[in-house]
């Protein structure tokens, strides 16, 4: 079974401050990996993604991949309330666009 | 604006009375798919159309169907559906060969309640 696994939480976090959301993965196979940010009752929008080792800089995000240990992460400098939504890791499981996603990490950022 | 753009954004059905959801896109992507998504549970993936051929997921019911009639369109049919269908039906899109393999881009969605 290929699976992406992420806490549920939530993850609760001060305005500012550095939220860090994390995503494993099972398969060894799986050659890049995507953050969906999803607001309540809304659909997924892409914010990052990676496909090599190490970490990939875009305004506040950073993602970071190390595919020996099957484990990304999404970092959110200073963090606003507006980010507050489920996050959701997913992975290419194979070469192609076919994801499987992670059940998302929901992430609150208060003011 | 270029979009996708689902129908409706809200439906409640009977136990087993059919229903249709619909998808349609001005992206011309060539890729077009259909996740149920539960409260709180990852999007999990029916089937995805790659042009005209037709993707099953190994696990996904023989109840629910889908129809791509042209590259602008995409329907999900429930024949019978059954209290655990209720969830948000999510249509993507994503284009081979684009900028960003694995990019998909969303509908709002098509909220399904099953009574």
């Amino acid at each position: 079974q290929k699976e992406v696994e992420q806490n549920s939480g939530p993850l609760s976090v001060p305005e500012g401050a550095i939220a860090s959301l994390n995503c494993t993965y099972s398969d060894r196979g799986s050659q890049s990996f995507f953050w969906y940010r999803q607001y309540s009752g809304k659909s997924p929008e892409l914010i990052m993604f990676i496909y090599s080792n190490g970490d990939k800089e875009d305004g506040r995000f950073t993602a970071q991949l190390n595919k020996a240990s099957q484990y990304v992460s999404l970092l959110i400098r200073d963090s606003q309330p507006s980010d507050s939504a489920t996050y959701l890791c997913a992975g290419s499981m194979e070469y192609g666009n076919k994801l499987v996603f992670g059940a998302g990490t929901i992430l609150r950022v208060k003011s | 604006d270029a979009m996708v753009i689902q129908n409706p954004r809200y439906q409640v059905t009977q136990f087993g009375k059919p229903v249709t959801l619909s998808c349609s896109q001005t992206l011309n992507h060539n890729v077009m798919y259909w996740y149920q998504q539960k409260s709180s549970q990852a999007p999990k993936l029916l089937f995805h159309y790659y042009d005209k051929d037709f993707n099953n997921e190994a696990d996904t019911p023989d109840n629910f169907q889908s129809r791509r009639p042209n590259t602008s369109f995409c329907f999900l049919d429930i024949r019978s559906p059954g209290l655990g269908d209720t969830a948000m039906y999510l249509c993507a899109t994503s284009r081979e060969g684009g900028r960003i393999t694995g990019e998909l881009f969303f509908g709002e969605g098509s909220r399904l309640t099953v009574l």
